[in-house]
């Protein structure tokens, strides 16, 4: 099976501090990455949608300047939360997919935890 | 953009029953995938079921299946032999070929 491996999965940080979270696909060429942030009890909303080699798309009222997200490679993105803030702290999930119309299914991580004091 | 919508925030079921989870979608688009995720609380996301838009039989896994009404933009779980472990919140998804959304999700409880 395709195994997308996400780490940190937990950690908290200082405020004003950035930390950076690394999303992998493990047996599997990532064209598409995907970051997504839950709130407790809530749903995944999607931040932003990444394609390697391509600059990521944001969703409308994300910042890119806060959420710095890289697809250098088709094996690894990463997503780095600068100037981190309490009001930043939530769960960040990663999924990866690869190309082509029969590969639609999207592979998850398993998730970060961040908590920013 | 598109929307997905689960109008069922919480469902319950008797284990070995049956019950059928809701979602809708709103597009503009013809090609599409549609997905049914689970997350129990370890938070890892498990996928249940899929369906291309442009099938028309309604996919099925196990005791898994969907109800995929494209007109409608209706896009139902249902979930026979209900087991303990089944409990979980379930997302609705939708695939385009640039992102993929979910809707708020169904905390499914199975009691004994």
């Amino acid at each position: 099976g395709a195994v997308v491996s996400q780490h940190p999965s937990w950690v908290i940080c200082k405020s004003g501090t950035s930390v950076k979270i690394e999303c992998r696909s493990l047996d599997f060429q990532a064209t598409t990455m995907f970051w997504y942030r839950q709130f407790p009890k809530q749903s995944l909303m999607l931040m932003a949608t990444s394609n390697e080699g391509s600059k990521a798309t944001y969703e409308q009222g994300v910042e890119k300047d806060k959420f710095l997200i890289n697809h250098a490679s088709l094996t690894l993105s990463t997503l780095t939360v600068t100037s981190a803030h309490p009001e930043d702290s939530s769960f960040y999930i990663c999924s990866a997919s690869r190309s082509g119309r029969e590969n639609t299914e999207a592979f998850f991580g398993q998730g970060t935890r961040l908590t920013v004091v | 953009a598109q929307t997905v919508t689960q109008s069922q925030p919480e469902m319950s079921v008797q284990e070995a029953e049956t019950v059928t989870l809701s979602c809708t979608y709103d597009t503009s688009e013809s090609d599409y995938y549609l997905f049914w995720y689970k997350q129990p609380p370890s938070r890892q996301m498990i996928l249940v079921i899929r369906q291309e838009a442009y099938k028309q039989q309604n996919a099925t896994e196990n005791r898994f299946s969907v109800n995929f009404q494209k007109a409608a933009k209706s896009f139902s779980l249902k979930i026979s032999d209900s087991q303990l472990g089944d409990a979980a919140m379930y997302f609705c998804a939708y695939r385009s070929s640039y992102d993929m959304r979910f809707g708020a999700g169904t905390r499914l409880t199975v009691k004994p």
